[in-house]
Order: structure tokens, then C-alpha cells, then sequence
């Protein structure tokens, strides 16, 4: 089945040492997105990639970067893990039609920072 | 300031209860979605509402949109187990740009 597919599932790093997630998706979507949740919250927009423009969200740290090699796969990688970054991070696609388009969501990669 | 508010933010109640939670703005959208976020899992879509007055139905599920476009409001008719979760609106700003999210309504259903 298309999908939004994330690996891993659950990360555990130490603070500082530096953490990359992935995500990857069938459904040949041109939009990308990378989200943080933390408990009880909603999910907080880091960046998004409309094909290879890459969008960053004013408040996001410098701290996450993203890369997408193509279209089918984009990374997360934060450089060096605070306490503060122990989070849900969730992977999402849409097509760039904008407006009432679906975003579809992958099951999310659990960070812990130790 | 929050773009989105629901309320309320947790809800606890039996199978076979009756519930609505709401999704409240000061702006104008052009549409509106929910999601259904269960633990451990990522959001999945529900519906979207575009237009003024609108109600949808999903199964036990009622979806209304305001007439003014400015909020949302979800009643579930005899709650289930299975219903258990974090319910988000969502809406986008404009054009293409992605959703923004309210802080959800997280509802645990007891049997």
C-alpha cells in the first residue's frame, strides 16, 4: 500500500550526539513535511520541501536541519540533541494542490535524549 | 496567540455517551480538516469542511462548519472504545501553505 513510512520508530540518543530520522514515501507527493510533537501539544511545524525548495519555519532552531535526496526521501537530522528535543517526530506528504488537500501522515519516530 | 482553540483539552467519558468537542477561530477559512491522532501513531485525516453551514457525517461522527467559516464543531453519537484519541482541527492559512494545528481534544472513552 502508498504510504508514509518512518524509520525508526524509536530513537534513543545521548545529549549532544548527533541524531538523523528518515522518512520515505510512496505516494509520489511533491510536498514534505517534518513536524514535532511533544505531549499534549499539537504537532509544531519545523520545515516543509515543495519539491527541492526547502522552507523553514521562522521559529525552528538551528539546531534541525533537513535533506531530501529525491522525492520519495527526506531526513531529519539534529545536530546536537538538547533534553528539550525528546519529541514525536512525525513525517507528512501532500500534493501542492493547496487549499482542502490531505496530508498524510507516517506513525512518527519517538526521540529520547539521554 | 493560538490560531486554533479547542475545547476542551481532555474529555474522559463511558462507552455509549454522547460528546461534542469544538474547534474555534477569530479568522475566516476557506476549509477546515479533523484528524484522529491515536497513541503512538500519526494523525489521520477525518473530513474537510469548506463551506459555510456544512455538516458531514462519518459513521457515529458529526462534523459541522460554522456559517462564518470561523470554527468547527465534532459530536460523536455513543462513544466507543475505538474512538479513544487526540482529535485535531486544522486549517491552512492560505493557498499552499501547510496546515496549522490546534492543540487538540484528547478524548479517552471507558468501557
Amino acid at each position: 500500500d502508498a504510504m508514509v513510512i518512518q524509520n525508526p520508530r524509536y530513537q534513543v540518543t545521548q545529549f549532544g550526539k548527533p541524531v538523523t530520522l528518515s522518512c520515505s514515501q510512496t505516494l509520489n507527493h511533491n510536498v514534505m513535511y517534518w513536524y514535532q510533537q511533544k505531549s499534549s501539544q499539537a504537532p509544531k511545524l519545523l520545515f516543509h520541501y515543495y519539491d527541492k525548495d526547502f522552507n523553514n519555519e521562522a521559529d525552528t532552531p538551528d539546531n534541525f536541519q533537513s535533506r531530501r535526496p529525491n522525492t520519495s526521501f527526506c531526513f531529519l537530522d539534529i545536530r546536537s540533541p538538547g533534553l528539550g528535543d525528546a519529541a514525536m517526530y512525525l513525517c507528512a506528504t501532500s500534493t501542492a494542490s493547496g487549499g482542502a488537500d490531505t496530508q498524510y501522515f507516517g506513525p512518527g519516530t519517538r526521540l529520547t535524549v539521554l | 496567540t493560538q490560531l486554533l482553540e479547542q475545547s476542551p483539552q481532555f474529555l474522559s467519558i463511558q462507552e455509549g455517551e454522547n460528546l461534542t468537542v469544538y474547534c474555534n477561530s477569530s479568522s475566516v477559512f476557506s476549509s477546515l480538516q479533523w484528524y484522529r491522532q491515536e497513541p503512538g501513531e500519526g494523525p489521520v485525516l477525518l473530513v474537510t469542511v469548506v463551506t459555510g453551514g456544512e455538516v458531514k457525517k462519518l459513521k457515529r461522527l458529526t462534523f459541522q462548519f460554522g456559517d462564518a467559516r470561523k470554527d468547527s464543531s465534532l459530536h460523536i453519537t455513543a462513544a466507543q472504545t475505538g474512538d479513544t484519541g487526540l482529535y485535531l482541527c486544522a486549517v491552512r492559512e492560505g493557498g499552499n501553505t501547510p496546515l496549522v494545528f490546534g492543540k487538540g481534544t484528547r478524548l479517552s472513552v471507558i468501557a
